[in-house]
């Protein structure tokens, strides 16, 4: 039962242009959710998140958006660099101890130059 | 200045045999986990450890046994090892429990069993 669904498998942007990532969830008692990168032979690596108090966190070029009412999330990253090419993983929890992060399969990420 | 390191990063290794993956993190972080990554690419939690106790335990066949020998360790041993194990095996760790907290990931240990 995936509790945080990625559908796209992959997006390709040009260089400069806006990368959308979208990320959907079933589990309503989830309250705070983050954005992983991660490269080829690496382990992921927090790039953002946010709470569900708020409907937007920024952080320089990357932005994510929080849709409660429809359980959904995106993240914006603009504008896209080939640096950016990898596979981003949305992850979600709920507020508390013992709490654990629950992940999506991830998108691939290709920014092509 | 690895943060979160394991060993080995590759393990090739016969079905029903007995092996270890190490880990190590000097963030002085209380909280470790193992994730496991099968073929679907899905990151599943497998266990976590907060100042060296079990606090999650994910359904995990008993053949997995994690063991945490201090707070910047916590090791995975594996035992009769099955097809189905083969899989990428992250260690994380944070500090403190909460599922708001940022996880440091290792960089896996890529398991084949044959």
């Amino acid at each position: 039962d995936q509790q945080v669904k990625q559908n796209s498998p992959s997006l390709s942007v040009q260089e400069g242009r806006i990368s959308i990532l979208n990320c959907d969830y079933t589990n309503s008692m989830f309250d705070y959710f983050l954005w992983y990168k991660k490269y080829p032979a690496e382990g992921p690596t927090f790039l953002i998140s946010i709470s569900s108090i708020k409907d937007k966190n920024e952080d320089g070029r990357f932005t994510v958006f929080l849709n409660k009412s429809a359980k959904h999330l995106s993240l914006h990253i603009v504008p896209s660099q080939p640096g950016d090419s990898a596979v981003y993983f949305c992850a979600a929890s709920a507020y508390g101890a013992n709490s654990k992060l629950t992940f999506g399969k991830g998108i691939t990420l290709s920014v092509r130059p | 200045d690895t943060a979160v390191s394991q060993t080995p990063k590759y393990l090739v290794t016969q079905m029903g045999n007995d092996k270890s993956i190490k880990c190590e993190q000097n963030l002085g972080h209380d909280t470790m986990y193992w994730y496991k990554q099968d073929s679907k690419k899905f990151l599943k939690i497998m266990f976590s450890y907060n100042n060296k106790e079990l606090i999650i335990n994910e359904t995990v066949p008993n053949r997995f046994s994690p063991k945490s020998p201090d707070k910047a360790h916590l090791n995975l041993h594996i035992n009769s090892l099955e097809l189905g194990d083969s899989a990428v095996y992250f260690c994380a760790s944070s500090q403190g429990l909460a599922g708001d907290n940022e996880q440091f990931f290792g960089p896996g240990t890529r398991l084949t069993v044959l």
